[in-house]
Order: structure tokens, then sequence, then C-alpha cells
């Protein structure tokens, strides 16, 4: 069966460090992957989606890059975390058209 | 611009009584409307999905009720229970397209 693995499920980091959120998707080969984030009002955002290794596509322009390394991972990244950038970040993956799954989320806190 | 609209934001209802959710689209080149439950630390999970051709769709105490010509889909919770508090979002999706467009959530509590 496929599953999602998200880590750390919670992060404190300091303001202008450095972020790194893996991902990585199992029992299943090239799976659509998403980055989308949840600010305190609920609402989903999206931010990134990629549709193969190497192929990113940006929805929002932000502090944020993701990258996909290898066909079940996917990562997000900043090189300088903004107090704004606080909030909860859900990977998901899909594969058939109808198909579409949440990781367990990561906690963010910028102070 | 929003292309799904959900209400309420809120919503609070008793043990046993029914919660509804109400959304609406504009896009009429959406072909699937499913329903999301997340509880509070997790992410969202499919909870029920209907596609236009059916006007309604039921899972156990959860029914999808869907409204073509309105362009509105609703979710009704039966009988509600405290362990269904949780934010439920409804999505559409286009055909072709990976990516569902989703509401803003509702926030539901049901106290016992």
């Amino acid at each position: 069966s496929q599953t999602i693995h998200q880590w750390p499920a919670t992060l404190v980091q300091p303001v202008g460090s450095p972020l790194s959120l893996e991902c990585t998707v199992e029992g299943t080969s090239n799976p659509n992957l998403y980055w989308y984030r949840q600010a305190a009002g609920r609402g989903l955002q999206l931010l990134f989606y990629s549709v193969g290794i190497g192929q990113i596509s940006s929805e929002v322009p932000q502090n944020l890059s993701a990258s996909r390394p290898q066909d079940r991972q996917f990562i997000l990244s900043s090189k300088k975390l903004l107090l704004s950038d606080s909030g909860f970040y859900l990977c998901a993956w899909s594969v058939q058209v109808y198909g579409y799954t949440f990781g367990s989320g990561t906690r963010l806190t910028v102070v | 611009q929003q292309q799904v609209k959900q209400s309420p934001q809120s919503l609070i209802v008793q043990k046993g009584g029914i919660s509804i959710i109400n959304c609406a689209y504009e896009n009429t080149a959406f072909d699937y409307f499913p329903w999301y439950q997340q509880f509070p630390g997790k992410g969202p999970a499919l909870l029920i999905a209907i596609r236009p051709d059916v006007s309604e769709k039921k899972e156990g105490r959860f029914t999808i009720s869907f409204n073509k010509s309105a362009k509105q889909f609703s979710l009704h919770i039966m009988d509600s229970q405290p362990g269904d508090s949780a934010t439920y979002f409804c999505a559409a999706r286009k055909g072709g397209s990976y990516i569902p467009t989703f509401g803003r959530g509702t926030s539901l509590i049901v106290h016992p």
C-alpha cells in the first residue's frame, strides 16, 4: 500500500536560519508531489508541485523553494526563514486522476 | 478569485444533530468534488467524493448532495458525534488536472 512520510512533525527555528523539510512516498512510482502551507486561518495554500524528477512548478512567489532529487522525494527549503514562514506545512501526492493524499504535516514556528 | 466558496466558516452542533456545510463553484469544467476531513495537527484526509453525474452520494452518516444547475454541493453529517469535530474542506477539480481547488474550510464542533 502507498504511504507518505513527512518529517519533522514540529520544528522551531530562529529568523534567518535555513529550512529543509522532507517528504517521501512509498509504494508507488512517478507520483505527482505537492507542498501546501496552512496558516492559522485554516486555508490550504498550494506552494509547489512536481510532476517528475527535477520538475518544479511554483504557485506563489515567496521565500521558499522546492526540489525533487528522486522520484519519490520532495524537499521544501529556505535559505533564510522569515517570521511569516510560520505555519503548518503539508506534503501531498497523487497518481490516479482522482487520488490526492496528504501527509501528517510539519508545524513550523519561526521565532 | 476564489473559485470554490465554502460556508459557514464555523459550525457548532449538538450531539445527534445534523451538520450541513455548503460549497458553491463557478467553473463548469469541474468534474470531481471531494470533501476532506482534518483533525487538529493532522493532514486532511479524503472523506467522500462525488461526480456531477449523480445528485447524491451516501457513505454511512456522511452524504454529499450535488446540484449541478445551481453549481452547489453540500456535506451532510447525520447524527453528528463529538468525534466528528474537525475542519472540513470541500474541493473541486477540473477534468485533466491533478490539482483541486479547495474551499477555505469549516471548523465543526460537536458538543456532547
